[in-house]
């Protein structure tokens, strides 16, 4: 099992670009989220889905957008890059069959917005 | 409050034992998980405990629940320069599917 994989894994955009981050998981858990990392404040959750079809926001939602089309990808869309999303980004599965929600994480997206 | 707190910094010397703290503020969390991150990559579950529980030991590692203050421990034993990493804090609350987590304690172990 090659777990969850993200690409890229480093990203340099202008202010205003969009761009899409990549998240895949063969461990077919219906859980997936993604989270972004910034100095000091800990992992902070953008979206999260249950299942495909299924999203739901995080904390910090705003400026991404989601969506499931099947239970391995989760795609987060930047619609309209800022410096302020300049960060780290995690994505993470779980499976929901037991009730511990060990979640298993990618190595991460290093993006810098410009 | 939404708060997970962890002191920022640890400073070990090799071969001693390590404290990592953390308290979290819902009573109704059913989980509490450490997590482990090393220099550019992502976190991994080093253990978890359920609230039901007081303690669990794995190898190195023992977790020290205390429901009644909300606090959470980490306990490395015999800690070595590869066990240098962030170590995150995180909670799961009934009836919410995310886990919160906290900003994360920077261990340093030094000979």
């Amino acid at each position: 099992n090659a777990g969850v994989t993200q690409t890229p894994k480093f990203q340099v955009l202008k202010t205003g670009q969009s761009m899409t981050l990549q998240c895949a998981q063969d461990m077919n858990h219906e859980y997936m989220s993604w989270y972004r990392q910034d100095p000091g404040m800990g992992l902070r959750l953008i979206h999260y889905s249950v299942g495909a079809g299924i999203t739901d926001q995080g904390e910090v939602p705003n400026g991404y957008n989601v969506s499931r089309s099947t239970t391995e990808d989760f795609p987060l869309r930047l619609l309209s890059a800022a410096p302020s999303q300049t960060s780290v980004y995690f994505c993470a599965s779980s499976s929901l069959a037991g009730s511990s929600y060990e979640q298993y994480f990618g190595p991460g997206t290093r993006l810098t917005v410009t | 409050g939404e708060d997970v707190e962890q002191s920022l910094f640890l400073s070990v010397r090799e071969g001693d034992s390590s404290v990592i703290n953390c308290t979290y503020t819902d009573s109704s969390s059913t989980y509490l998980y450490w997590y482990k991150q090393e220099p550019g990559a992502g976190l991994q579950l080093l253990t978890y405990i359920f609230s039901n529980m007081d303690m669990k030991q794995d190898q190195r590692l023992t977790v020290l629940l205390n429901k009644k203050d909300k606090h959470l421990s980490l306990r490395i034993a015999d800690t070595q320069t590869g066990d240098s990493a962030i170590y995150f804090c995180a909670e799961k609350r009934r009836g919410y599917n995310k886990l919160i987590f906290g900003a994360g304690t920077r261990l340093a172990v030094h000979p």
